[in-house]
Protein backbone atom coordinates (compact mmCIF):
# COMPACT_ATOMS: atom_id res chain seq x y z
CA UNK A 1 0.00 0.00 0.00
CA UNK A 2 1.54 3.64 -1.27
CA UNK A 3 1.27 5.28 1.89
CA UNK A 4 0.36 9.37 1.19
CA UNK A 5 -0.11 11.26 4.38
CA UNK A 6 -1.03 14.93 4.96
CA UNK A 7 -0.55 17.50 7.09
CA UNK A 8 -2.25 19.09 9.46
CA UNK A 9 -5.56 17.64 9.29
CA UNK A 10 -7.32 20.87 9.17
CA UNK A 11 -6.45 24.72 9.42
CA UNK A 12 -8.23 27.63 10.15
CA UNK A 13 -6.83 30.97 9.03
CA UNK A 14 -7.47 34.48 8.85
CA UNK A 15 -8.84 36.13 5.13
CA UNK A 16 -5.42 37.53 3.94
CA UNK A 17 -2.91 34.94 6.15
CA UNK A 18 -0.25 33.27 4.30
CA UNK A 19 -0.80 29.36 4.56
CA UNK A 20 0.72 26.15 3.54
CA UNK A 21 0.47 22.20 3.84
CA UNK A 22 2.50 19.13 3.58
CA UNK A 23 2.23 16.07 1.45
CA UNK A 24 4.88 13.34 2.65
CA UNK A 25 4.80 10.27 -0.13
CA UNK A 26 7.97 7.55 -0.22
CA UNK A 27 10.65 8.45 -1.87
CA UNK A 28 11.13 5.17 -3.44
CA UNK A 29 9.82 4.12 -6.80
CA UNK A 30 8.55 7.82 -7.45
CA UNK A 31 6.20 8.62 -10.54
CA UNK A 32 4.33 11.70 -9.92
CA UNK A 33 2.44 13.68 -7.49
CA UNK A 34 -0.75 14.93 -7.38
CA UNK A 35 -2.42 18.18 -5.94
CA UNK A 36 -6.34 18.21 -5.85
CA UNK A 37 -9.05 20.58 -4.46
CA UNK A 38 -12.11 20.01 -3.39
CA UNK A 39 -14.68 22.24 -2.52
CA UNK A 40 -17.96 21.05 0.22
CA UNK A 41 -20.80 19.73 -2.66
CA UNK A 42 -18.44 19.35 -5.26
CA UNK A 43 -15.96 16.95 -6.80
CA UNK A 44 -12.58 17.19 -6.75
CA UNK A 45 -10.55 19.46 -9.31
CA UNK A 46 -6.90 18.79 -10.03
CA UNK A 47 -4.17 21.89 -9.01
CA UNK A 48 -0.87 20.41 -9.67
CA UNK A 49 0.76 17.19 -11.07
CA UNK A 50 4.69 17.54 -10.33
CA UNK A 51 7.11 15.33 -11.41
CA UNK A 52 10.57 16.78 -10.91
CA UNK A 53 12.59 17.13 -8.13
CA UNK A 54 12.83 20.72 -7.19
CA UNK A 55 9.36 21.74 -9.61
CA UNK A 56 7.52 24.74 -8.85
CA UNK A 57 3.86 24.71 -10.00
CA UNK A 58 1.90 28.07 -9.79
CA UNK A 59 -1.71 28.91 -10.19
CA UNK A 60 -3.04 32.30 -9.04
CA UNK A 61 -2.40 32.75 -4.81
CA UNK A 62 -1.27 29.02 -5.05
CA UNK A 63 1.73 26.94 -5.54
CA UNK A 64 3.39 23.98 -4.82
CA UNK A 65 6.98 22.64 -4.30
CA UNK A 66 8.57 19.38 -4.69
CA UNK A 67 11.35 17.51 -2.74
CA UNK A 68 11.09 13.71 -4.60
CA UNK A 69 14.52 12.78 -2.63
CA UNK A 70 13.10 13.10 0.89
CA UNK A 71 9.24 12.50 -0.44
CA UNK A 72 7.43 15.47 0.76
CA UNK A 73 5.62 18.74 -1.06
CA UNK A 74 4.23 21.62 0.16
CA UNK A 75 1.06 23.68 -1.05
CA UNK A 76 0.97 27.27 -0.32
CA UNK A 77 -1.73 30.20 -0.35
CA UNK A 78 -0.78 33.35 -0.46
CA UNK A 79 -2.94 35.95 0.82
CA UNK A 80 -5.99 33.36 1.73
CA UNK A 81 -9.50 34.21 1.01
CA UNK A 82 -13.08 32.77 2.09
CA UNK A 83 -13.28 30.93 -1.34
CA UNK A 84 -10.22 29.00 -0.50
CA UNK A 85 -11.61 27.14 2.02
CA UNK A 86 -11.97 23.68 0.90
CA UNK A 87 -10.19 20.29 1.17
CA UNK A 88 -6.89 20.19 -0.28
CA UNK A 89 -5.75 16.83 -1.33
CA UNK A 90 -2.67 14.29 -2.90
CA UNK A 91 -1.72 11.71 -4.73
CA UNK A 92 0.55 9.39 -5.84
CA UNK A 93 0.41 7.02 -9.02
CA UNK A 94 1.53 3.66 -8.18
CA UNK A 95 1.22 0.02 -9.25
CA UNK A 96 0.34 -1.56 -11.94
CA UNK A 97 0.81 0.63 -15.39
CA UNK A 98 0.59 3.78 -12.80
CA UNK A 99 -2.51 3.18 -12.43
CA UNK A 100 -2.95 3.10 -8.73
CA UNK A 101 -4.05 6.56 -7.64
CA UNK A 102 -3.77 7.27 -3.77
CA UNK A 103 -4.92 10.51 -1.99
CA UNK A 104 -3.87 11.31 1.30
CA UNK A 105 -6.32 11.99 3.62
CA UNK A 106 -6.58 15.29 2.82
CA UNK A 107 -6.37 19.14 4.80
CA UNK A 108 -9.16 21.11 5.12
CA UNK A 109 -8.83 24.76 5.19
CA UNK A 110 -11.14 27.18 6.68
CA UNK A 111 -10.40 30.88 5.81
CA UNK A 112 -12.55 32.91 8.41
CA UNK A 113 -13.50 36.78 6.90
CA UNK B 1 -15.61 19.44 -18.53
CA UNK B 2 -14.64 15.94 -18.46
CA UNK B 3 -17.11 13.62 -19.91
CA UNK B 4 -17.68 11.57 -17.53
CA UNK B 5 -20.89 10.66 -15.33
CA UNK B 6 -21.88 8.30 -12.40
CA UNK B 7 -25.46 6.82 -12.28
CA UNK B 8 -27.57 6.97 -9.77
CA UNK B 9 -26.56 10.11 -7.78
CA UNK B 10 -28.72 8.91 -4.82
CA UNK B 11 -29.52 5.22 -3.96
CA UNK B 12 -31.38 4.13 -0.60
CA UNK B 13 -31.53 0.17 -0.92
CA UNK B 14 -32.01 -2.80 2.23
CA UNK B 15 -29.00 -4.59 3.57
CA UNK B 16 -27.99 -7.49 2.05
CA UNK B 17 -29.23 -6.43 -1.61
CA UNK B 18 -26.94 -6.12 -4.42
CA UNK B 19 -26.28 -2.49 -5.63
CA UNK B 20 -24.54 -1.48 -8.79
CA UNK B 21 -23.12 1.41 -9.62
CA UNK B 22 -21.95 3.02 -12.94
CA UNK B 23 -19.74 5.54 -14.38
CA UNK B 24 -19.04 6.48 -18.06
CA UNK B 25 -16.83 8.33 -19.94
CA UNK B 26 -16.82 9.82 -23.22
CA UNK B 27 -13.10 10.73 -23.17
CA UNK B 28 -11.58 7.24 -24.09
CA UNK B 29 -9.55 7.45 -20.99
CA UNK B 30 -7.58 4.09 -19.88
CA UNK B 31 -7.78 4.72 -16.07
CA UNK B 32 -10.61 4.17 -14.27
CA UNK B 33 -11.24 4.38 -10.56
CA UNK B 34 -13.71 3.87 -7.96
CA UNK B 35 -13.83 5.52 -4.59
CA UNK B 36 -15.00 6.09 -1.41
CA UNK B 37 -15.33 9.26 0.54
CA UNK B 38 -15.86 9.07 4.17
CA UNK B 39 -15.24 11.61 7.10
CA UNK B 40 -11.55 11.53 8.09
CA UNK B 41 -10.73 9.49 5.34
CA UNK B 42 -10.48 12.15 2.03
CA UNK B 43 -10.80 9.57 -0.93
CA UNK B 44 -10.21 5.42 -0.29
CA UNK B 45 -9.31 3.77 -3.36
CA UNK B 46 -11.78 0.64 -3.66
CA UNK B 47 -10.68 -0.65 -7.50
CA UNK B 48 -9.65 0.68 -10.17
CA UNK B 49 -9.10 0.00 -14.07
CA UNK B 50 -6.13 0.27 -16.42
CA UNK B 51 -7.34 -0.88 -19.43
CA UNK B 52 -10.67 -3.49 -20.44
CA UNK B 53 -10.94 -6.20 -18.35
CA UNK B 54 -7.76 -5.21 -16.46
CA UNK B 55 -8.56 -4.43 -12.74
CA UNK B 56 -6.98 -4.09 -9.50
CA UNK B 57 -7.55 -3.70 -6.02
CA UNK B 58 -7.55 -0.83 -3.94
CA UNK B 59 -6.93 -0.44 -0.15
CA UNK B 60 -10.82 -0.94 0.71
CA UNK B 61 -11.75 -3.85 -2.00
CA UNK B 62 -13.48 -5.95 0.48
CA UNK B 63 -17.00 -6.40 0.10
CA UNK B 64 -16.42 -4.54 -3.92
CA UNK B 65 -16.64 -6.04 -7.53
CA UNK B 66 -16.12 -4.19 -10.28
CA UNK B 67 -16.12 -5.05 -14.33
CA UNK B 68 -14.94 -3.06 -17.55
CA UNK B 69 -16.41 -4.84 -20.06
CA UNK B 70 -15.73 -1.40 -22.73
CA UNK B 71 -13.58 1.50 -22.45
CA UNK B 72 -16.35 3.83 -21.50
CA UNK B 73 -18.09 2.25 -18.32
CA UNK B 74 -16.73 0.94 -15.39
CA UNK B 75 -19.07 -1.04 -13.11
CA UNK B 76 -18.83 -1.06 -9.27
CA UNK B 77 -20.71 -3.62 -7.60
CA UNK B 78 -21.88 -4.32 -3.67
CA UNK B 79 -22.47 -7.68 -3.50
CA UNK B 80 -25.15 -8.03 -0.72
CA UNK B 81 -24.87 -4.37 0.77
CA UNK B 82 -24.02 -3.96 4.38
CA UNK B 83 -24.76 -0.43 6.57
CA UNK B 84 -21.00 -0.05 6.88
CA UNK B 85 -21.05 0.48 2.78
CA UNK B 86 -23.19 3.69 3.03
CA UNK B 87 -20.92 6.30 1.32
CA UNK B 88 -20.44 8.83 -1.18
CA UNK B 89 -18.97 7.64 -4.15
CA UNK B 90 -16.76 9.10 -6.47
CA UNK B 91 -15.77 7.81 -10.09
CA UNK B 92 -12.74 9.11 -11.85
CA UNK B 93 -10.81 9.16 -14.99
CA UNK B 94 -7.63 9.83 -16.32
CA UNK B 95 -5.81 9.69 -19.81
CA UNK B 96 -2.29 8.66 -20.73
CA UNK B 97 0.00 6.34 -20.14
CA UNK B 98 2.65 8.03 -17.96
CA UNK B 99 1.96 8.99 -14.20
CA UNK B 100 2.16 12.39 -15.26
CA UNK B 101 -2.11 13.18 -16.37
CA UNK B 102 -4.42 14.40 -14.11
CA UNK B 103 -7.67 12.47 -12.95
CA UNK B 104 -11.25 14.12 -13.52
CA UNK B 105 -14.07 13.21 -11.04
CA UNK B 106 -17.76 12.84 -11.33
CA UNK B 107 -19.96 14.16 -9.71
CA UNK B 108 -20.80 11.39 -7.14
CA UNK B 109 -23.07 8.90 -5.66
CA UNK B 110 -24.67 8.73 -2.49
CA UNK B 111 -25.49 5.47 -1.39
CA UNK B 112 -27.29 4.55 1.78
CA UNK B 113 -27.68 1.15 3.23
CA UNK B 114 -31.07 0.90 5.76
Amino acid sequence: ILNVEQSPQSLHVQEGDSTNFTCSFPSSNFYALHWYRWETAKSPEALFVMTLNGDEKKKGRISATLNTKEGYSYLYIKGSQPEDSATYLCAAPGGTSYGKLTFGQGTILTVHP
Amino acid sequence: DAGITQSPRHKVTETGTPVTLRCHQTENHRYMYWYRQDPGHGLRLIHYSYGVKDTDKGEVSDGYSVSRSKTEDFLLTLESATSSQTSVYFCAIRGGTQSNTEAFFGQGTRLTVV
